[in-house]
């Protein structure tokens, strides 16, 4: 079956502006779950959504939202961009949330967002 | 201050050898995962380890847990150049009232051929 899609793979944006990425689980999946990774801070968890509701979150600024559709596609938004927001965010699927016994998290490819 | 440490952060050795990677904390997990990251692609998991003391193997593989589930490593035999990748040991992590995972600081492994 298709994997974890994500889009756009790259872009680049200004700092200040704002940006939205997309991301499509694994048919089947309620669970989506975004991640910043960066070389300094390495892979961070930002937050969960669970059937179009946030059910867990990361120690991130409100500056990170997402939200997710009836289909369980998931957005996740980055407002008024500053230069350290350059990473690769993940986003993940997976068919029981965020318990890892017995449970397995899918990744996508990332998108690669650079602020400058 | 990063829950799950690894170490270590580098490694470059030749197709053929052995290898350790160590992900230690202070804290207690229910379970650890393991995960392997390759450039330009999102983590795959390889194990999860549930008990303390368990020990899974895939391959040339093995994964330990320690007994006070505090701790696990990964052991790679006869390393080959497809096993370059970061590896990453992931756990749960309940704080504030939320269910997070939290991911280890990395290894970089290079199998040179």
């Amino acid at each position: 079956k298709a994997g974890v899609t994500q889009t756009p793979r790259y872009l680049i944006k200004t700092r200040g502006q704002q940006v939205t990425l997309s991301c499509s689980p694994i048919s089947g999946h309620r669970s989506v779950s975004w991640y910043q990774q960066t070389p300094g801070q390495g892979l961070q968890f930002l937050f969960e959504y669970f059937s179009e509701t946030q059910r867990n979150k990361g120690n991130f600024p409100g500056r990170f939202s997402g939200r997710q559709f009836s289909n369980s596609r998931s957005e996740m938004n980055v407002s008024t961009l500053e230069l350290g927001d350059s990473a690769l965010y993940l986003c993940a699927s997976s068919p029981r949330g965020l318990d890892l016994s017995g449970n397995t998290i899918y990744f996508g490819e990332g998108s690669w967002l650079t602020v400058v | 201050t990063q829950l799950l440490e690894q170490s270590p952060q580098f490694l470059s050795i030749q197709e053929g050898e052995n290898l350790t990677v160590y992900c230690n904390s202070s804290s207690v997990f229910s379970s650890l995962q393991w995960y392997r990251q390759e450039p330009g692609e999102g983590p795959v998991l390889l194990v999860t380890v549930v008990t303390g003391g368990e020990v899974k193997k895939l391959k040339r593989l093995t994964f330990q847990f320690g007994d006070a589930r505090k701790d696990s490593s990964l052991h790679i035999t006869a390393a080959q150049p497809g096993d370059t990748g970061l590896y990453l040991c992931a756990g749960p992590l309940h704080s504030g009232g939320y269910q997070k995972v939290t991911f280890g600081t990395g290894t970089k492994l290079q199998v040179i051929p």
